[in-house]
């Protein structure tokens, strides 16, 4: 298994450009999400899913969208990037069994906004 | 709002010795909580986790105590080597299933031979 793969790993946007972040597990996971972090910072939820067609705002959704139309694969949509954004963006992946389970992480995008 | 936060930012210690990693959070509804490991440049790696209605679990090396009255999670490294030099962060859980995670700011780890 590949695990949780991103792509890609650097980009550098100018500000208002928009880009989509990509994320596929194939691990048959149900729950997928998205985090970013900023320097010297733990992680911040953005968004999540717990299955296809299911999608849920995190703690930081704004200027960010996502859907899950396959199990395999969770995009991050950036409308109109801003400065503010620079960030590391981390995918998880996780499966649900009636309990708890430990999430899977990529090894993440690094974006820069000018 | 809800957070989690670690009460030292760096810790040193030498090679061979044991280390002890501090978390206090603050949102007495959680009910589980994970220990990650994050190497630069590389996401996060699940160390181990425990739930609300344990106060210790071992793993190889490891182990996660919990305190709820005072809201206080540890992480203890046995025989430090090398490669546990990493940022550590806790995490707590705030919804069903390991998907709504709120992270600490971290702990630096370095080994000192």
């Amino acid at each position: 298994n590949a695990g949780v793969t991103q792509t890609p790993k650097f980009q550098v946007l100018k500000t208002g450009q928009s880009m989509t972040l990509q994320c596929a597990q194939d691990m048959n996971h149900e729950y997928m999400s998205w985090y970013r972090q900023d320097p010297g910072m733990g992680l911040r939820l953005i968004h999540y899913s717990v299955g296809a067609g299911i999608t849920d705002q995190g703690e930081v959704p704004n200027g960010y969208n996502v859907s899950r139309s396959t199990t395999e694969d969770f995009p991050l949509r950036l409308l109109s990037a801003a400065p503010s954004q620079t960030s590391v963006y981390f995918c998880a992946s996780s499966y649900w069994q009636g309990t708890y389970n430990e999430q899977f992480f990529g090894p993440g995008t690094r974006l820069t906004v000018l | 709002g809800e957070s989690v936060g670690l009460h030292l930012p760096t810790l040193s210690v030498q090679e061979g010795d044991n280390s002890i990693i501090n978390c206090a959070y603050s949102n007495s509804a959680s009910d589980y909580f994970i220990w990650y490991k994050q190497e630069s440049g590389k996401g996060p790696q699940f160390i181990i986790d425990i739930r609300s209605n344990m106060d210790k679990r071992q793993g190889q090396r490891v182990t996660v105590l919990l305190n709820k009255t005072v809201k206080h999670l540890s992480l203890q490294i046995a025989a430090t080597q090398p490669g546990d030099s990493a940022v550590y962060f806790c995490a707590e859980n705030l919804g069903q299933g390991a998907q709504k995670l709120v992270f600490g700011q971290g702990t630096r780890l370095t080994i000192n031979p």
